[in-house]
């Protein structure tokens, strides 16, 4: 069955430092992958979606991802933390079913 | 803009009164789903329509019921709400059930019980 790991329930920067949330994923078949964004009190966003076809993705808001095969992993980075990037962030895989399976999310704080 | 709507944003009810959630769309997507989100929790499927076949996960209690209209409503009905119910309930919906296609949220219902 398809699953995600996120490393890290709460992540502190500075603002203008590096952004990196992590994620791992297990599936037994070439994965679809998500990261999401939820602010307070909202729906889920879409960042970006890995769907096999480039290993770098890009996404709004000047994030990005990496699919790593080899490290069964799809980290999300920013290169410059902004104030406005304080959200949680889901990793998801598409599941059996075609069903979203998330991760329990990781919190990121930027310090000012 | 296309999007997903969910009415209300917040609601409150008793202890075991039913109550209704509503989301719409203007997507026009084949699929809606409902998701149930716990403080600090991911969101946990409850149920989705794929047009108007509905799929109900396995783990869902009876006390949530589904409904699909018409392609661009559907509710989420919660026949006896009970503490353990009080959570944000989110809409999504997706053109089709590929394992590429992407679900797009509604801002969710936060539901608060008495």
């Amino acid at each position: 069955a398809q699953s995600v790991t996120q490393l890290g329930s709460h992540v502190s920067v500075s603002e203008g430092a590096l952004v990196l949330l992590r994620c791992n994923y297990s599936s037994s078949v070439p994965p679809y992958l998500f990261w999401y964004v939820q602010y307070p009190n909202q729906g889920l966003q879409l960042l970006l979606k890995y769907t096999s076809a480039a290993t770098l993705v890009k996404g709004i808001n000047g994030f990005e991802a990496e699919f790593k095969k080899s490290e069964t992993s799809f980290h999300l980075t920013k290169p410059s933390a902004h104030m406005s990037d304080a959200a949680e962030y889901f990793c998801a895989v598409m599941g059996y079913g075609n069903k979203l399976v998330f991760g329990a999310g990781t919190i990121l704080r930027v310090k000012s | 803009d296309a999007m997903v709507i969910q009415n209300p944003r917040y609601q409150v009810t008793q202890f075991g009164k039913p109550v209704t959630l509503s989301c719409s769309q203007t997507l026009n997507h084949n699929v809606m789903y409902w998701y149930q989100q716990k403080s600090s929790q991911a969101p946990k499927l409850l149920f989705h329509y794929y047009d108007k076949d509905f799929n109900n996960e396995a783990d869902t209690p009876d006390n949530f019921q589904s409904r699909r209209p018409n392609t661009s409503f559907c509710f989420l009905d919660i026949r006896s709400p009970g503490l353990g119910d009080a959570a944000m309930y989110l809409c999504a919906t997706s053109r089709g059930r590929t394992s590429q296609e992407t679900q797009y949220f509604g801002p969710g219902t936060r539901l608060l019980v008495l």
